[in-house]
């Protein structure tokens, strides 16, 4: 079945370094894919998302583009502050499929 | 006003025991979601309910029954409570069954 496959962590990093969660999908057709965001004690919020091939998503600093050619919707931010220590899950979903998602990256940034 | 509304947020309870999960989104969507998430943080589905029909029961102990008495409403219901059942339980909507999926809170279960 549909799936997608991200990178396990956990991942430290400094504040401002460069950021990069990598994702692929495995699919029958072209699901629409999602990075979404859990902040310590809450739910998952969508952070992103792209539904065709080449789409960027992008939000609040973060960046992910869907590409065809390697399966991946890699998500990364420039510069990373301590707020977005938290857990992120890549998804994907096609019309009539169910929703599905990775297995998490936890990320913590220090300062 | 909150999307996806559960309570309770926190529950203990000892093993062996029924409790129910509660379920409300005011989003209008037609499909909403039951999840498990374990300690490493994995999410499980466990339901979906599109227009109050079941359209997917992953291999979930039948011990978990979801009860859908409209289509903005999806409880869980979990019968004999083992300790193996403690986690975070989420609920989630969406419209189309694709769309972005709205959580809830999240319900943290243990089992003692």
């Amino acid at each position: 079945g549909d799936s997608v496959t991200q990178m396990e962590g956990p991942v430290t990093l400094s504040e401002e370094a460069f950021l990069t969660i990598n994702c692929t999908y495995t699919a029958t057709g072209y699901p629409s894919l999602f990075w979404y965001v859990q902040y310590p004690g809450e739910g998952l919020q969508l952070l992103l998302k792209a539904t065709k091939a080449d789409d960027k998503g992008s939000n609040k600093g973060f960046e992910a583009t869907y590409r065809k050619e390697t399966t991946s919707f890699h998500l990364e931010k420039g510069s990373v502050q301590v707020s977005d220590s938290a857990v992120y899950f890549c998804a994907g979903g096609r019309t009539g499929n169910q929703f599905y998602f990775g297995t998490g990256t936890s990320l913590t940034v220090i300062p | 006003d909150t999307a996806v509304s559960q309570t309770p947020k926190y529950l203990v309870t000892q093993m062996g025991n029924d409790k129910s999960i509660k379920c409300e989104q005011n989003l209008g969507h037609d499909t909403m979601y039951w999840y498990k998430q374990d300690s490493k943080k994995f999410l499980k589905i466990m339901f979906s309910y599109n227009n109050k029909e079941l359209i997917i029961n992953e291999t979930v102990p039948n011990r978990f029954s979801p009860k859908s008495p409209d289509k903005a409403h999806l409880n869980l219901h979990i019968n004999s409570l083992e300790l193996g059942d403690s986690a975070v339980y989420f609920c989630a909507s969406s419209q189309g069954g694709i769309a972005e999926a709205f959580f809830g809170q999240g319900t943290r279960l243990t089992v003692v």
